[in-house]
């Protein structure tokens, strides 16, 4: 099984309301990520989460913050957001080493397509 | 830093054609790993294909196949055959080693693909 599940798959928020986007995966891995994708570009890195610690934060805003409550979980909490922040946000999931010396591929969610009004 | 160019923005072929999506990477590391994704319409990233920076192998995996040249800094991938299914934005992907701030994956902009029946 290597699907990583996003809930919900579609969001309208306006600018004042407080919103989470849930990512979950059960593979066991360790390294969780979220990634802003707008139309027509590659994904952008937010956040990544590595044995359930925040290890890089891409100088996102503070309107976004990130949860990870267990190796499982990994939440995005919306506060204030602004409407060029609408996107697809993508969640993924990778193996996650202590080994320098390996890589493992990441899966990916189906996003959520947030509208910000 | 680290840079991936796909120069194929757009590419138009009639199903049962071959196609080949180009991928060209620069990295300073010796370590590294190369990765094709497939994201079709309904979002979701795909993972395709793994490669890392020692193994020049060429591989085939059905109607794909994929050309790593570290000499050009290439790694490109080979549609055989194509199908309608095929139709879908494709990204090649470059990484360092995991580990401390290395688990970012560098996206080139995407090629997307249209087969046409």
């Amino acid at each position: 099984d290597t699907e990583v599940t996003q809930t919900p798959k579609h969001l309208v928020m306006g600018m004042t309301n407080k919103k989470s986007l849930k990512c979950e995966q059960h593979m066991g891995h360790r390294a969780m990520y979220w990634y802003k994708q707008k139309a027509k570009k590659p994904p952008e890195l937010m956040f990544v989460y590595s044995y359930e610690k925040l290890s890089i934060n891409e100088s996102v805003p503070s309107r976004f913050s990130p949860e990870c409550p267990n190796s499982s979980l990994l939440n995005l909490h919306l506060h204030a957001l602004q409407p060029e922040d609408s996107a697809l946000y993508l969640c993924a999931s990778s193996q996650g080493t202590r080994d320098t010396r390996v890589n493992t591929e990441a899966f990916f969610g189906q996003g959520t397509r947030l509208t910000v009004v | 830093a680290q840079k991936v160019t796909q120069a194929q923005t757009e590419i138009s072929v009639v199903e049962k054609e071959d196609v080949t999506l180009d991928c060209v990477y620069e990295t300073r590391d010796t370590t590294y790993y190369l990765f094709w994704y497939k994201q079709p319409p309904s979002g979701e990233l795909v993972f395709l294909i793994r490669r890392n920076s020692f193994d020049e192998q060429n591989e085939i995996s059905g109607r794909y196949s994929w050309n790593f040249q570290k000499s050009t800094s290439s790694f490109n991938f080979t549609i055989t055959a194509s199908q309608v299914v095929d139709s879908a934005v494709y990204f090649c992907a470059l990484s360092g080693p995991s580990g401390g701030s290395n688990y970012k994956l560098t996206f080139g902009k995407g090629t997307l693909l249209t087969v046409n029946p």
